[in-house]
């Protein structure tokens, strides 16, 4: 199973709005909604963001949005601010029961 | 509050073995898949195993099929990742997290699922 496609990287201003794209198959993302995202900060363990295409856990501003179309799946951050500067991970449910990982999204906030 | 913590990580000649374990607190354990998800030294995510709540149903990436095996011990709320023929390319951190899903059969795909929380992780080095 190969790796989601992500951009290596990603930047922004702070108050604008980024975003990154997840680019995958019919067997990962265009065949399943099981698509999330995961941040994470230098030295700390993934945390959920995004969960079921475009659904947010408790607690997770709503400055954060995901969706899809066909292969693709994307996340959209608004109103960047400092914090929001992390790695970025998307990832799918496969049709080899198993589940890949994008290779990751480095984010700088300018 | 749900909490996962890793344990077992160290350093271990090419061709070892070494056991990971999870322990894990807040949640009925026994009615959650579980899986283990490993990141190498400056590089990006990459899923290893999981296992079914009952522990009847386990799965491997192919990286590590034949070498690795999943396990759980749900009287003890412990997950446990047994590995052997380790290799250089093993080294990593190794997460634990607890699979969630919109329903508790969601091996087919229909359901969506996905992983929360992570364990803070630990640190597997193969190295002569």
């Amino acid at each position: 199973q190969s790796a989601l496609t992500q951009p290596a990287s990603v930047s922004g201003s702070p108050g604008q709005s980024i975003t990154i794209s997840c680019t995958g198959t019919s067997s990962d993302i265009g065949g399943y909604n099981s698509v999330s995202w995961y941040q994470q900060h230098p030295g700390k363990a993934p945390k959920l963001m995004i969960y079921d295409v475009g659904d947010r856990p408790s607690g997770v501003s709503n400055r954060f949005s995901g969706s899809k179309s066909g292969n693709t799946a994307s996340l959209t951050i608004s109103g960047l601010q400092a914090e929001d500067e992390a790695d970025y991970y998307c990832s799918s449910y496969t049709s080899s029961t198993s589940w890949v990982f994008g290779g990751g999204t480095k984010l700088t906030v300018l | 509050e749900v909490q996962l913590l890793e344990s077992g990580g160290g350093l271990v000649q090419p061709g070892g073995s070494l056991r990971l374990s999870c322990a894990a607190s807040g949640f009925t354990f026994k009615n959650y898949a579980m899986t283990w998800v490993r990141q190498a030294p400056g590089k990006g995510l990459e899923w290893v195993s999981v296992i079914s709540g009952s522990g009847d149903r386990t799965y491997h990436a192919d990286s590590v099929k034949g070498r690795f095996t999943i396990s759980r011990d749900n009287s003890k709320n412990t997950l446990h990742l047994q590995m052997n023929s380790l290799r250089a390319e093993d080294t990593a951190v190794y997460y634990c997290a607890k699979v969630v899903a919109t329903y508790y059969d969601f091996w087919s795909g229909d359901y969506p699922n996905w992983f929360d929380p992570w364990g803070q992780g630990t640190l597997v080095t193969v190295s002569s």
